[in-house]
């Protein structure tokens, strides 16, 4: 039972490089999530998702965008990444808006 | 707008001691309320969620918050530091009036020495 699964784990990109996080979910959630963390801000919510085919910007959503196409899948993307976007990427899934999340272990993704 | 307050960035308890993380939520409806866990370099895990059933919530490896809707606080504690408590803790509040958005606290570290 995968649950939350996060690719890659870790990647360094040079500024204006571009790139696809990828999170899949095995558990048939609809609720998807990508936040980054970043140290002494907690973590914070870049985009949303509340079903296939459907995406919502969260509180930091500039610099990045995400597609679900499938309902496992959900992508983020930095079409060109900026050293501010160094930071650690966690995806999470919710069967519902006040259900229990799931998340995903990390990526970390450096910008030089 | 939901806001989620931890009121400590870090605590530093002695192995055996008591543990006590303090969370207090805005959201003025009955919100959903979790704490987390996040051990170094790991993804978060849930340790316990309180959607209104009983007020005292038991979670994994002895932890329990209370929900006190007078004072809007979800603290979380535990009876007996262990040495592998050592992590940071999440305060969560979901639901209320923010769809599909959930509010999360600024984290809390707990350091347990010897």
């Amino acid at each position: 039972n995968a649950g939350v699964t996060q690719t890659p784990k870790f990647r360094v990109l040079k500024t204006g490089q571009s790139m696809t996080l990828l999170c899949a979910q095995d558990m048939n959630h609809e609720y998807m999530y990508w936040y980054r963390q970043d140290p002494g801000m907690g973590l914070r919510l870049i985009h949303y998702s509340v079903g296939e085919g459907t995406t919502a910007k969260g509180e930091v959503p500039d610099g990045y965008n995400v597609s679900r196409l499938k309902k496992q899948n959900f992508l983020l993307g930095l079409e060109s990444a900026a050293p501010s976007q160094t930071s650690v990427y966690f995806c999470a899934s919710s069967l519902s808006q006040t259900g229990e999340l799931f998340f995903g272990e990390g990526s970390r993704l450096t910008v030089l | 707008a939901q806001s989620v307050t931890q009121l400590d960035s870090h605590v530093s308890v002695s192995e055996g001691t008591p543990v006590l993380l303090r969370c207090n939520y805005s959201s003025s409806y009955s919100p959903s309320l979790f704490w987390y866990v996040q051990h170094p370099n790991k993804g978060l895990q849930l340790l316990l969620k309180y959607t209104s059933a009983a007020t005292l919530v038991k979670g994994i490896n002895g932890f329990e918050a209370e929900f006190k809707k007078s004072e809007t606080s979800f603290h979380l504690t535990k009876p007996s530091a262990h040495m592998s408590d050592a992590a940071e803790y999440f305060c969560l509040e979901a639901g209320g009036t923010s769809y599909g958005k959930l509010t999360f606290g600024q984290g809390t570290i707990l350091t347990v020495h010897p």
